[in-house]
């Protein structure tokens, strides 16, 4: 099946830093991804759909300054938490469509990564 | 707008019974089902997808779903579970090729 790559896995980090994770298509190419964002206990909630070559789509609610999506390539797209506080803390996942052979696109997702802001 | 009902917040089951965990949505258009679980520090996995065709989908590990279109359901089952089937397993539904729609998740914990 497809793979998604995430980096970093962990990162804790102070308040006010800014944060990049990457997601990475390792087997196929996505022109878009989708980054969603778990809390404990709770359900993944969509944070915004990227769009390689153009700017990124975000969900009602999600602050476009706060959470910097580029999406330059093929197979990667990054989320930057800019000036993180403790309240960014989670689980931001991103998810990648690959076509199957039923002509649709199945959502493969990337490991998750955790952010600890301190 | 698309949402998704998992009822069971949590469910604790002895390895060898069987397993029915519900889904309900709510869009009257076209969808595509998934159910996908997340293992203990794992990422999501795909367990089984419906798009068109049948509405009994099989998919990994034994896991199954039903599509009604009727009771707009997708409940998967297994008949016998294992205690490594011990995981959150998320209902989600899309149209096309839209964002996914994910229920809350049902903890599934087997035990000996």
């Amino acid at each position: 099946g497809a793979v998604v790559s995430q980096h970093p896995s962990w990162v804790i980090c102070k308040s006010g830093t800014s944060v990049k994770i990457e997601c990475r298509s390792l087997d196929f190419q996505a022109t878009t991804m989708f980054w969603y964002r778990q809390f404990p206990k709770q359900s993944l909630m969509l944070m915004a759909t990227s769009n390689e070559g153009s700017k990124a789509t975000y969900e009602q609610g999600v602050e476009k300054d706060k959470f910097l999506i580029n999406h330059a390539s093929l197979t990667l797209s990054t989320l930057t938490v800019t000036s993180a506080h403790p309240e960014d803390s989670s689980f931001y996942i991103c998810s990648a469509p690959n076509w199957g052979t039923e002509y649709q696109e199945t959502q493969y997702f990337g490991p998750g990564t955790r952010l600890l802001v301190l | 707008a698309q949402s998704v009902s998992q009822h069971n917040h949590h469910v604790i089951l002895s390895e060898a019974a069987s397993l029915e965990l519900g889904c309900n949505y709510s869009y009257g258009g076209t969808v595509n089902l998934f159910w996908y679980v997340q293992y203990p520090g794992q990422h999501l996995q795909l367990l089984l997808k419906y798009f068109s065709g049948d509405p009994l989908v099989k998919g990994i590990k034994g896991f199954e779903a039903e599509f009604i279109k009727s009771k707009f359901s997708f409940n998967l089952r297994k008949p016998s579970v294992q205690w490594s089937d011990t995981a959150e397993y998320f209902c989600a539904v899309n149209s096309g090729n839209t964002p996914l729609v994910f229920g809350k998740g049902t903890r599934l914990s087997v035990i000996a």
